[in-house]
């Protein structure tokens, strides 16, 4: 069965610029949650989504946005890029709490 | 504030031996709990979780253990194998509808000697 997909898998910006990051979930979950890892901060929750509503949100400025569509796949948008966004980011799904979540293989952003 | 934290940044044990990894958490709305493990370069994987009404959850080689009132848990792999190494996470969650913000440990590196 496929995994969790995530597009592209390495990608260069300049600051202040902006960029989308896709994710498709594994059929069937509902519920897509979107992380950032860095070395100094770890993983850490930027947002979940469920049926399409934005269902938990975690401290990030409002540069960081996400959406999920009516099949579950969902992109999140960082606009004015920073050099401190860099950083590999993470999408997982899950069908339910006891399921765990699947993460997919990451985003590496790299701002210049 | 970091609300989960594992404290040993790195454990090495030889093959064959019992492998502890150990998680404290502060935040007392914490009612589930998971651990994952996460090679270089790829996402991370889920290996075994536990709910805050049970105490003990196993699955083949793995065993979790959660002790509520020291708000402590515990990763234990038996036998161990090199194929283990990887830096192992510990994540947790207030469920509810807030089951899918996990909070994560800072990580633990296992390595497993042949």
């Amino acid at each position: 069965k496929a995994g969790v997909t995530q597009t592209p898998r390495y990608l260069i910006k300049t600051r202040g610029q902006q960029v989308t990051l896709s994710c498709s979930p594994i059929s069937g979950h509902r519920s897509v949650s979107w992380y950032q890892q860095t070395p100094g901060q770890g993983l850490q929750f930027l947002f979940e989504y469920f049926s399409e509503t934005q269902r938990n949100k975690g401290n990030f400025p409002g540069r960081f946005s996400g959406r999920q569509f009516s099949n579950s796949r969902s992109e999140m948008n960082v606009s004015t890029l920073e050099l401190g966004d860099s950083a590999l980011y993470l999408c997982a799904s899950t069908p339910g709490q006891s399921y765990g979540y699947t993460f997919g293989s990451g985003t590496r952003l790299t701002v210049v | 504030d970091q609300q989960v934290k594992q404290n040993s940044p790195s454990l090495s044990v030889q093959e064959g031996r019992i492998s502890i990894l150990n998680c404290d958490y502060t935040n007392s709305m914490f009612d589930y709990f998971l651990w994952y493990k996460k090679y270089p370069a790829e996402g991370p994987t889920f290996l075994i979780s536990i709910s805050s009404i049970k105490d003990k959850n196993e699955d083949g080689r793995f065993t979790v253990f959660l002790n509520k009132s020291a708000k402590h848990l515990s990763l234990h792999i038996v036998p161990s194998q090199p194929g283990d190494s990887a830096v192992y996470f510990c994540a947790a969650s207030t469920g509810g509808t807030s089951y899918g913000k996990l909070t994560f440990g800072q990580g633990t590196i296992l390595t497993v000697h042949p």
